[in-house]
């Protein structure tokens, strides 16, 4: 897990609110990449960012928002319109110059909707 | 579409005895391919990769991978089991590219590792 941190380690949410999850890297790594863990499933592509003001959608963006303001935080904000939100978030980044470039991830955090 | 199958959920082994995990893949063109563990409540941890090269791959904690082509496979062994590798364990393939280049990595559903004394 070392180089990326993500919080906070739990989150809870009630219906209807919009929350804000935190990545922040100091491997002065280009790219950052946001997943979504189910049990039984691996990990699900939300959102990634190749380059400080630019990112993509990936598989699975409904309901999910992110910025890429600096380099090293890549924070996503689960909104009211994610149907299902209760799950496990993960954030991962690399150098992203290579589909041979090994992806890094950070301690995850569990968001449980009340 | 680049996919990746993990044929069991869950695998037990008795410790000292070898131990393996499967993953099968499909990718067009040269497949890059990972495989990570993740212990209860913790990201992924990387363990090894395969790019070219060498069919077996050495990696961290004693683990280690054989990329077979004709089967298309990437399966996890290690020689002798312990009980702290009891985990979850994920392939992931890597072959396409977004648009400028950038590599998706593609995560098979996982296997459970239970390693009992």
């Amino acid at each position: 897990d070392g180089g990326i941190t993500q919080s906070p380690k739990y989150l809870f949410r009630k219906e209807g609110q919009n929350v804000t999850l935190s990545c922040e890297q100091n491997l002065n790594h280009d790219a950052m990449y946001w997943y979504r863990q189910d049990p039984g499933q691996g990990l699900r592509l939300i959102y990634y960012s190749q380059i400080v003001n630019d990112f993509q959608k990936g598989d699975i963006a409904e309901g999910y928002s992110v910025s890429r303001e600096k380099k090293e935080s890549f924070p996503l904000t689960v909104t009211s319109a994610q149907k299902n939100p209760t799950a496990f978030y993960l954030c991962a980044s690399n150098t992203g110059q290579f589909s041979t470039d090994t992806q890094y991830f950070g301690p995850g955090t569990r968001l449980t909707v009340l | 579409a680049q996919s990746v199958a993990q044929p069991e959920d869950q695998v037990n082994v008795a410790e000292g005895n070898p131990l393996t995990v499967k993953c099968t893949y499909s990718v067009s063109g040269n497949p890059y391919l990972f495989w990570y563990v993740q212990y209860p409540n913790r990201g992924l941890q990387f363990l090894l990769k395969y790019i070219t090269g060498d069919n077996l791959v050495k990696g961290s904690y004693g683990f280690e991978a054989e990329f077979n082509k004709s089967q298309t496979s990437f399966h996890l062994k290690k020689p002798s089991a312990l009980v702290s590798d009891s985990a979850l364990y994920f392939c992931a393939v890597s072959g396409e590219t977004f648009s400028g280049g950038y590599n998706k990595l593609i995560f098979g559903a996982g296997t459970r590792l239970a390693v009992h004394p």
